[in-house]
């Protein structure tokens, strides 16, 4: 059973396009994490939810929209593609917000904006 | 502005060796530290977390040290293996802010029989 799963693993679009990823978790964690990680394998935290409610936004555009319809879920959504965009967009949970607990990370979403 | 560097440069070692890698970080004192290895293609894995009270953590092979004066922590695996091979990250909680982990750049280390 896979802890925290995201889907698609691979997404390749156009440049204009909008595209969602989803992720979901089982592990009934209250923390839910969108990642983005560079080509210099730079990680860095987009937003977090913690049951459903928005934690942080780390000044991403507003182009990227994350929904979580329930605490298992939090889904990005992308609008206006830039070839900027493209990277590989992890999600994660934890079993609360602080940090003194351990994230699980799905398998990433490798984002290819042509 | 708070900064974490970890070696940009791959660390090569002969296997039965032990491996350390570095994690340094600057401008802040964060309450908690955290270790994870990346595989390629693959999310990170937790490893051990440490606390800023905590010197010294292990975990079978592993050994985590934390020195808040020196603003660093060292990450050790004895008897290294080929299947050690990864990316080793260092995370560490926000400045005044323990809801979110700031990563650093990652080592990357690489054990030849």
């Amino acid at each position: 059973d896979t802890a925290v799963s995201q889907t698609p693993k691979y997404l390749v679009t156009q440049m204009g396009n909008d595209k969602s990823i989803k992720c979901e978790q089982n592990l009934g964690h209250d923390t839910m994490y969108w990642y983005k990680q560079d080509s210099k394998k730079f990680l860095k935290i987009m937003f977090s939810y913690n049951n459903k409610e928005l934690i942080i936004n780390e000044t991403v555009p507003n182009r990227f929209s994350p929904k979580s319809p329930d605490k298992a879920h939090l889904n990005l959504h992308i609008n206006s593609l830039e070839l900027g965009d493209s990277a590989v967009y992890f999600c994660a949970s934890s079993r609360h917000r602080d940090t003194n607990t351990e994230a699980f990370f799905g398998q990433g979403t490798r984002l290819t904006v042509v | 502005s708070q900064k974490i560097e970890q070696n940009s440069e791959a660390l090569n070692i002969q296997e039965g060796k032990t491996a350390t890698l570095t994690c340094n970080y600057t401008n802040y004192s964060p309450a908690y530290l955290q270790w994870y290895r990346q595989d390629p293609g693959r999310g990170p894995v937790f490893l051990l977390l440490i606390r800023e009270n905590e010197k010294e953590k292990r975990k079978e092979r592993l050994k985590v040290t934390f020195d808040t004066t020196l603003k660093q922590s060292l990450f050790h695996i004895t008897a290294s293996q080929p299947a050690d091979s990864a990316t080793y990250l260092c995370a560490l909680d926000g400045s005044y802010n323990t809801d979110k982990l700031i990563f650093g750049t990652g080592t990357r280390l690489q054990v030849f029989p």
